[in-house]
């Protein structure tokens, strides 16, 4: 896996956005940015995904650069329950893939 | 539908002992790892499933750890003669394998927290 770059801690107040980036200067053509999140004692969680093109889903918006070198993970309203450590990793997306987790951002979001 | 299962949640064993680690996937995934955490550390790969294929055992420490999927369904880590460094959250994944190009994103358990007295 390419490596990539986060902050280790974040803070967020409760309903507001949290933005996460993600530096992955290094990201090859064929490689794709993940995003996973890990709550406290529980196993990691899939979030979302992009290879160019901005996404979205139900649980956060995934900005990536035109150049494909940084990204942004959006969440638009945090929760506490968003509290968790987040893991950005950029992989290609062949069967088989083991996923390589670096040190992530720890997101608190606040009352 | 169900998720992913693993057991025991945690297990307090003696250093020197085998221990044994269960995870039941989420029926129809083909793929199925293995990874371990170790506190405040990032995921680390251990073993890979697929199918009836040989499985990919480069993550693995040491020859005192081990991994039979049997069935292709239930899948059972066995750590031998353990270490106190053996102590970790141990991580099973599937995911459904449907060819690339599309999303095969790994749903995890909620692991096993092993602890080596």
């Amino acid at each position: 896996d390419a490596k990539t770059t986060q902050p280790p801690s974040m803070d967020c107040a409760e309903g507001r956005a949290a933005n996460l980036p993600c530096n992955h200067s290094t990201i090859s053509g064929n490689e794709y940015v993940y995003w996973y999140r890990q709550i406290h004692s529980q196993g990691p969680q899939y979030i979302i995904h992009g290879l160019k093109n901005n996404e979205t889903n139900e649980m956060a918006s995934l900005i990536i650069t035109e150049d494909r070198k940084s990204s942004t993970l959006i969440l638009p309203h945090a929760t506490l329950r968003d509290t968790a450590v987040y893991y950005c990793i950029v992989r290609t997306n062949n069967a088989g893939n083991m996923l390589t987790f670096g040190g992530g951002t720890r997101l608190m979001v606040k009352p | 539908g169900a998720g992913v299962s693993q057991s025991p949640s945690n297990k307090v064993t003696e250093k020197g002992k085998d221990v044994e680690l269960r995870c039941d996937p989420i029926s129809g995934h083909t793929a199925l790892y293995w990874y371990r955490q170790s506190l405040g550390q990032g995921l680390e790969f251990l073993i890979y499933f697929q199918g009836n294929s040989a499985p990919d055992k480069s993550g693995l420490p040491s020859d005192r750890f081990s991994a039979e999927r049997t069935g292709g369904s239930v899948s059972t880590l066995t750590i031998q003669r353990t270490q106190q460094e053996d102590s970790a959250v141990y991580l099973c994944a599937s995911r459904k394998s449907t060819g690339t190009g599309l999303l095969n994103e790994q749903f995890f358990g909620p692991g096993t927290r092993l602890t080596v007295l």
